[in-house]
């Protein structure tokens, strides 16, 4: 397996824009999660989708920010309007069940918003 | 929901010396302490993890130990090795079970 795979690795942007992250989760894991990382607050779980369905939201600081899963292999993340501090790595990890053990990790979107 | 905290911040060792990380958590109900490590630029991975019912878990070099009563748990790295340098993440996943990070710690083996 591929592991956890996000798009793009990086992406630079304008105030304004429309950002959408991508992320395909190892195949049969059940769950998946957001994070975000900032030297400022770490790594902050944004939101969780178990069997596609969002079970956990609370941590999607504004309105502007949004999730969907469509399908047990894909899921966006997409930030519209974008703003500067928005600007960080954003992490998609899966796991096996209904759970948050053994998360998997993918490499991450750098996101630069200027 | 759980509160984390994890020490220190950063941390110096010299190769082949030991490393400790502590964390201290909240919430009674987290029952799951996993330890991610992640290198510079790269992904967090978990490299152990520890369940409530056991007070100490070992793989390798590494090992994880856990005091309920004073809800802390820690890793300890034997024999550094210069590969091991990296930023360090202990979590817990209190009542609400999603996953609260520590602060990290950033160890560097000196060689």
């Amino acid at each position: 397996d591929a592991g956890v795979i996000q798009s793009p690795r990086h992406e630079v942007t304008e105030m304004g824009q429309e950002v959408t992250l991508r992320c395909k989760p190892i195949s049969g894991h059940n769950s998946l999660f957001w994070y975000r990382q900032t030297m400022m607050r770490g790594l902050e779980l944004l939101i969780y989708f178990n069997n596609n369905v969002p079970i956990d939201d609370s941590g999607m600081p504004e309105d502007r920010f949004s999730a969907k899963m469509p399908n047990a292999s894909f899921s966006t993340l997409k930030i519209q309007p974008s703003e500067p501090r928005d600007s960080a790595v954003y992490f998609c990890a899966s796991s096996e069940g209904a759970t948050n053990e053994k998360l998997f990790f993918g490499s991450g979107t750098q996101l630069s918003v200027l | 929901g759980e509160n984390v905290e994890q020490h220190p911040s950063t941390l110096s060792v010299q190769e082949g010396d030991s490393a400790v990380i502590k964390c201290t958590y909240s919430d009674s109900a987290s029952n799951y302490f996993p330890w991610y490590k992640q290198e510079l630029g790269k992904r967090p991975q978990l490299i152990i993890d520890i369940r409530s019912n056991v007070g100490e878990k070992k793989d390798q070099r590494i090992a994880v130990t856990l005091n309920k009563t004073a809800k802390h748990f820690s890793l300890h790295i034997t024999e550094t090795q210069p590969e091991d340098s990296a930023v360090y993440f202990c979590a817990a996943p209190g009542s609400a079970r999603q996953l609260t990070f520590g602060s990290g710690t950033q160890l560097t083996v000196l060689p």
